[in-house]
């Protein structure tokens, strides 16, 4: 499966600022998504980033507070602009990949960016 | 939208035993049902996963059922370890990637 990198893993950051976090993945895979995690919540789909095009939003979530970059089959951006303390969450990238049989596409998860805003 | 319900939201299981844990979802249309597990500080990772054409798949100590007609898929872990306290997810979705999560069991295996 492909291996996901993630920059910063955490970082603290202040009310009215924005944050940029990227994503590396050690192969070309054609669906790259981003997810949010709140403290002790589950996962929720943020968007997903399309090469060449703008990224596809979920309902709740908007370009101008969430932009997505994906330059390349291989790296993508999210960025959390001007951010209040409700953004504290783990920002997790995903990559849709081939499983080892090779038969059919599976979704691997990064690290994560564990983001507190104070 | 597809809504997915997992239960139980924590799980505590002497070490040797086997844990359960369930889910049900709501979209008919829903084939695709992976298990993530999540330990501390890290991403989710993929243990298992089923589709709609399979009604059980197995995996060492771990094995997944599915249930279409009722909407309801489980995962079995056999002969716990220490190393397997993590909080698990459950996911469906319709076209393979866009997932939509249940709230996640934390399972404890006491030693």
């Amino acid at each position: 499966s492909a291996v996901i990198s993630q920059k910063p893993s955490r970082d603290i950051c202040q009310r009215g600022t924005s944050l940029t976090i990227q994503c590396q993945v050690d192969s070309q895979v054609t669906m790259m998504f981003w997810y949010r995690q709140q403290p002790g919540q589950s996962l929720t789909l943020i968007a997903t980033a399309n090469q060449g095009s703008e990224a596809t939003y979920e309902s709740g979530f908007v370009i101008d507070k969430f932009p997505i970059s994906r330059p390349n089959l291989t790296f993508s951006t999210l960025t959390v602009s001007n951010m209040s303390p409700e953004d504290s969450s783990i920002y997790l990238c995903s990559v849709e990949d081939r499983s080892t049989s090779g038969r059919y596409n599976e979704q691997f998860f990064g690290p994560g960016t564990r983001l507190t805003v104070l | 939208g597809e809504n997915v319900e997992q239960h139980p939201s924590t799980l505590s299981v002497q070490e040797g035993d086997s844990a359960v844990i369930k889910c049900t979802y709501s979209d008919s249309a829903s084939n695709y049902f992976p298990w993530y597990k999540q330990e501390l500080g890290k991403g989710p990772q993929l243990i298992i996963d089923i589709r709609s054409n399979v009604g059980e798949k197995k995996d060492q100590r771990i094995a997944v059922t599915l249930n279409k007609t009722a909407k309801h898929f489980s995962l079995h872990i056999t002969e716990t370890q220490p190393e397997d306290s993590a909080v698990y997810f459950c996911a469906a979705s319709f076209n393979d990637y866009k997932l939509s999560f249940g709230a996640g069991t934390t399972v404890t295996v006491r030693a």
